[in-house]
């Protein structure tokens, strides 16, 4: 069955430093990546996906990943974290190609000003 | 467009009851899908629907049950409430995931506190 690890359950970071959140899947075939952010009480919303063609992927609010098949590998990536990006962050893969995803536990971030 | 909505957003209900959740797609999405979310469990799939028919199943018990609607809205069931079902409970909307390139939508969910 496919899994996600994400690797950092709680990350804590100052303003303008520069993010990185692990996630590692376990399915070894085509697989579609996304990264979700749940803001406090708000919807999960989608920051990135990938499907094919470049493996770095740009998101919405500066968010990027990059998707290293020889690793298993999609990290999300920020070069310079506000105050506002303080969420809960998962890393997910589609399975089966309908609309179930598999998700990460999560990483709770908290940026603090 | 209106985004994913779900109702109620909160409920409380005793252990034995049953309860039953609604999940209205956004226009023109044919496919919902259902999840369960808890701090110690993360968030875990239930079942997906498209065009009234479940396609895919998580692993839950019996109690957990669904149905979706030729308007492409959805209901989720769950009988014989126990403590741990405790959750909030998300649907999700997309186009046709199985038809390439799409995304899921989320709802704010369903708080459901069983006491």
């Amino acid at each position: 069955a496919q899994s996600v690890s994400q690797h950092n359950h709680h990350v804590i970071l100052s303003e303008a430093a520069s993010l990185e959140l692990g996630c590692n899947y376990s399915y070894g075939g085509t697989v579609n990546l996304f990264w979700y952010v749940q803001y406090p009480g708000q919807h999960l919303q989608l920051l990135l996906k990938y499907f094919s063609g470049d493996p770095l992927v740009k998101g919405i609010k500066g968010f990027e990943a990059e998707f290293i098949k020889s690793k298993f590998s999609f990290n999300l990536r920020k070069p310079s974290v506000q105050w506002s990006d303080t969420a809960e962050y998962f890393c997910a893969v589609l399975s089966g190609g309908y609309n179930k995803l598999i998700f990460g536990a999560g990483t709770r971030l908290a940026v603090h000003p | 467009k209106a985004g994913v909505t779900q109702t109620p957003r909160y409920l409380i209900k005793t252990r034995g009851q049953q309860v039953t959740l609604s999940c209205s797609p956004i226009s023109g999405h044919r496919s919902v899908s259902w999840y369960q979310q808890t701090p110690g469990q993360g968030l875990q799939f239930l079942f997906e629907y498209f065009s009234e028919t479940q396609r895919n199943k998580g692993n839950f018990p019996g109690r957990f049950s669904g149905r979706q609607f030729s308007n492409s809205r959805s209901e989720m069931n769950v009988s014989t409430l126990e403590l741990g079902d405790s959750a909030l409970y998300l649907c999700a909307s997309s186009l046709n995931p199985g038809a390439g390139d799409t995304e899921a939508f989320f709802g704010q969910g369903t708080r459901l506190t069983v006491v």
